[in-house]
């Protein structure tokens, strides 16, 4: 069970987007749409931004989005803003033995 | 609303059996389809799936740790426990528990508890 590979870094200016990728294979990402995002602010817990590929928790703004195609699962935060600055974590759910498994984490940077 | 608190010492010698409890609060630990998962992160590196376990007592485990974990459950204390056995410098970091209801979906998540292992 490898952990999915996420891009070290992402940034972008304030009110620009950015899009983050998340690499798995067919037993994780590409086979099932238990794909989630978190959100972690430094010394914070983690915080659910995206599940089952594309939908939002209530309270999470509509400018996350998630998707999926193949072995691949991206996020994307447009319109982006100084509170957004944060590492950013997938996770998919890996059939085999019922596991899950977290992406290496990318660091977004506001501009 | 559900809330998660870790608990445990701080301080581990090698060798010995890490212990870490998580109290919910806000709901019955037993109810609806939750189920209660243990996630750590090592000082300035990624996140890392322990394990978890269903209302039920049924558990999974993330195979590189298997042989020396342990989840489980106390229904009458609404409380879910860790035990890692054998401990080494490399099993030091922020723990957190976490829950969910859908798999790899954790809605709810504790403040995370930094656990050292030295002599």
């Amino acid at each position: 069970q490898s952990a999915l590979t996420q891009p070290p870094s992402a940034s972008g200016s304030p009110g620009q987007s950015v899009t983050i990728s998340c690499t798995g294979t067919s037993s994780d990402v590409g086979g099932y749409n238990y794909v989630s995002w978190y959100q972690q602010h430094p010394g914070k817990a983690p915080k659910l931004m995206i599940y089952e590929v594309s939908k939002r928790p209530s309270g999470v703004p509509d400018r996350f989005s998630g998707s999926k195609s193949g072995n691949t699962a991206s996020l994307t935060v447009s319109g982006l803003q100084a509170e957004d600055e944060a590492d950013y974590y997938c996770s998919s759910y890996a059939g085999s033995n019922n596991l899950e498994v977290f992406g290496t984490g990318t660091k977004v940077t506001v501009l | 609303q559900v809330q998660l608190q870790e608990s445990g010492p701080g301080l581990v010698k090698p060798s010995q059996t890490l212990s870490l409890t998580c109290t919910v609060s806000g709901g019955s630990i037993s109810s609806g389809s939750y189920y209660w998962s243990w996630i750590r992160q090592p000082a300035g590196k990624g996140l890392e799936w322990i394990g978890r376990i269903y209302t039920s007592g049924s558990t999974n485990y993330n195979p590189s740790l298997k042989s020396r974990v342990t989840i489980s459950v106390d229904t009458s204390k609404n409380q879910f426990s860790l035990k890692l056995s054998s401990v080494t410098a490399a099993d030091t970091a922020v723990y957190y528990c976490a829950g969910g209801v859908v798999v790899a979906e954790l809605d709810y998540w504790g403040q995370g508890t930094l656990v050292t292992v030295s002599s």
